[in-house]
């Protein structure tokens, strides 16, 4: 069946610091990939998203890239601060990759 | 409503007992969709209605757990018969349409004990 799989399940970085997450999927019918942020106890809350019509997309200290030849998404957060700790959801739309733990250290 | 309200917010059930979870989704949203989240686990999709097209069905775990949508309205997620392993945070997210992100509720946190 279709999925999406996500990597790393965890990632620790110092502050300012870069973080990458990466994805990939494997509908070929699939052609908008968001990101969520879910703090602890809280609700996911979308970030960043991008459509296949993009390669890269940018917010602030955020970015998503996507390659449609090789199924691929990956999230960038650049300067990286203690609030961003977070656990970090890719998605095609509709399937979610499992997530991933992100500690930006003080 | 201002955003996607989800009730009850917390509910304790009896092994074996149904349960009713409720999803008002954000006024004007077609797609509506429910997710189940165990502790510590990522997002299992469940169920997913957009306007009056036949539901996708593809995510239920089993024949104990239905959802109904009339038009583009509230939502009810019923759990038959439940058991320990249907505890979990029940998510409920709508969009306006399907291909554009969601806004999640805060969920319902669900115990069967």
């Amino acid at each position: 069946g279709e999925n999406v799989e996500q990597h790393p399940s965890t990632l620790s970085v110092q502050e300012g610091d870069s973080a990458v997450i990466k994805c990939t999927y494997s509908d070929s019918a699939s052609n908008y990939f968001p990101w969520y942020k879910q703090e602890l106890g809280k609700r996911p809350q979308l970030i960043i998203d991008i459509r296949s019509n993009v390669g890269e997309k940018k917010d602030q200290r955020i970015a998503v890239t996507l390659n449609k030849t090789a199924k691929h998404f990956s999230l960038h957060i650049t300067e990286t601060q203690p609030e961003d700790s977070a656990v970090y959801f890719c998605a095609d739309p509709d399937l979610f990759g499992a997530g991933t733990r992100l500690t930006v250290k003080p | 409503g201002a955003g996607v309200s989800q009730s009850p917010s917390n509910k304790v059930t009896e092994k074996g007992k149904d349960v009713e979870l409720r999803c008002d989704p954000i006024s004007g949203h077609t797609a509506l969709y429910w997710y189940r989240q165990r502790l510590g686990q990522g997002l299992e999709f469940l169920i997913y209605f957009q306007g009056n097209s036949a539901p996708d069905k593809s995510g239920l775990p089993s024949d104990r757990f239905s959802a109904e949508r009339t038009g583009e309205s509230v939502s009810t997620l019923t759990i038959q018969r439940t058991q320990q392993e249907d505890s979990a945070v029940y998510l409920c997210a709508s969009s306006l349409t399907r291909g554009l992100g969601y806004t999640f509720g805060s969920g319902t946190r669900l115990t069967v004990v």
